[in-house]
């Protein structure tokens, strides 16, 4: 299986901050990479597929980038409704992988 | 607007046949792929797999394929998740998931219907 790693574990951010979460596969992976955001008690929503294009109802502010094995999701300005959970997963193979999450919180 | 409504057993003992369903409402259920999930304490998020209801493909992760069956009835637009012989492992969140039809990798586009989910406890 491809190993997805996140980091950070956690990132602590103020409203209006710009964040970086990386996602790092263990192989190369081109560029098919999907980015969830995921609130506890609610259903995971699609920000981002085959890497860097935007779901559609997903704000510009999110942005994705990366090819092979690194990757990141970008939020240019962070908004109250972005402190969640957010996850890589690759699907270059065809059993897919999951990232462990990075808990985007209130700092 | 396409929904996804869990339902199934939550609490279980040790050996048992978990049993879940994901009825789709708002859309059809051919010319998608859709997809079961997990999130444990132990693995995180975990692909357990997928099927196609429009050819019968289905495709399983290999961890857990000796285990797992995964459904579909058209007439019903539900999908069946079975997963048998658990144990305190498999306790987790259990989630039904929307992905695109088509060529994988090159027509996937991300899951992008999720259902709220469903919470199994393995417990003696």
């Amino acid at each position: 299986d491809i190993q997805m790693t996140q980091s950070p574990s956690t990132l602590s951010a103020s409203v209006g901050d710009r964040v970086t979460i990386a996602c790092r596969a263990s192989q190369s992976i081109r560029n098919w990479l999907a980015w969830y955001q995921h609130k506890p008690g609610k259903a995971p929503r699609l920000l981002m597929y085959k890497a860097s294009t935007l779901e559609s109802g997903v704000p510009s502010r999110f942005s994705g980038s990366g090819f092979g094995t690194d990757f990141t999701l970008t939020i240019s300005s962070l908004q109250p409704d972005d402190f969640a959970i957010y996850y890589c997963q690759q699907y270059n193979t065809y059993s897919w992988t999951f990232g462990q999450g990075t808990k985007v919180e209130i700092k | 607007q396409v929904h996804l409504q869990q339902w199934g057993a939550g609490l279980l003992k040790p050996s048992e046949t978990l049993s879940l369903t994901c009825a789709v409402s708002g859309g059809s259920v051919s010319g998608y792929y859709w997809t079961w999930i997990r999130q444990t304490p132990g693995k995180g998020v975990e692909w357990i797999g997928e099927i196609n209801p429009h050819s019968g493909y289905t495709n399983y992760n290999p961890s857990l394929e000796s285990r797992v069956t995964i459904s579909a009835d058209t007439s019903t637009k539900q999908l069946s998740l079975k997963l048998n012989s658990v144990a305190a492992a498999d306790t987790g969140v259990y989630y039904c998931a929307r992905g695109s039809g088509g060529l994988r990798p090159l027509y996937f586009y991300g899951l992008d219907v999720w259902g709220q989910g469903t919470t199994v406890t393995v417990s003696s």
